[in-house]
């Protein structure tokens, strides 16, 4: 079976672009949570959806968004990009949304520099 | 609020080496604890977890215990091989909110043959 696939794996943008991260999760999982890593750094939360709606949102502004679609995959959109936010974004899914690392999965990645 | 804490590497050890890498938590009540490992250009990967206090998560040869008294969970393995390079996260999941969790600024262990 498939893991949680994540595209592009790497891109770059120029500051004041617009970007967006695109997750399929394991199938079945219904769940897609987004982190922002920033190297040398732990990976931080910034979104969780699970059937469609936001569920939890990180302390990110609001030039972060997300959604999720009706086969349960996720977007994430990064307006007017800053030279900080730059990083690995990864996603995540899992089957249940209240079950405690229930196949919670992680992906490989997309690296976003910002130059 | 949620917190993680865990020492700073990188940490060098020749090859089976006994392995230490401490980790501390905050947080309100008793959250589940997770280890996760990050090889060079790659995702996390789940090491092992516990779930309560005074469980034993145990994976590969990589033991840590959820303590309560002391908020902490350091992981430990007996024997280190060069191929458990990586960096190693401590993480915690939201007691509200499962599906978030925290992090530490990881720990990177570079093993020598």
């Amino acid at each position: 079976d498939a893991g949680v696939t994540q595209s592009p794996t790497h891109l770059i943008k120029t500051r004041g672009q617009q970007v967006t991260l695109r997750c399929s999760p394991i199938s079945g999982h219904k769940s897609v949570s987004w982190y922002q890593q920033v190297l040398g750094q732990g990976p931080q939360f910034i979104f969780q959806y699970y059937e469609k709606e936001e569920r939890g949102r990180g302390n990110f502004p609001d030039r972060f968004s997300a959604r999720q679609f009706p086969n349960y995959s996720s977007e994430l959109n990064v307006n007017a990009l800053l030279l900080g936010d730059s990083a690995l974004y990864l996603c995540a899914s899992s089957y249940l949304r209240d079950k405690v690392g229930y196949g919670y999965t992680f992906g490989s990645g997309t690296r976003l520099t910002v130059v | 609020g949620n917190s993680v804490t865990q020492m700073e590497g990188p940490v060098t050890l020749s090859e089976e080496a006994f392995l230490t890498i401490n980790c501390t938590y905050t947080a309100t009540g008793y959250p589940s604890l997770f280890w996760y490992v990050q090889y060079p250009g790659e995702g996390l990967q789940l090491l092992l977890k516990a779930t309560k206090a005074d469980d034993k998560g145990s994976n590969k040869g990589f033991e840590a215990t959820y303590r309560k008294e002391t908020t902490s969970f350091h992981l430990e393995k007996g024997s280190v091989q060069v191929s458990d390079s990586a960096v190693y996260f401590c993480a915690l999941s939201d007691l509200y909110n499962f599906n978030k969790f925290y992090f530490g600024s990881g720990t990177k262990l570079n093993v020598k043959p």
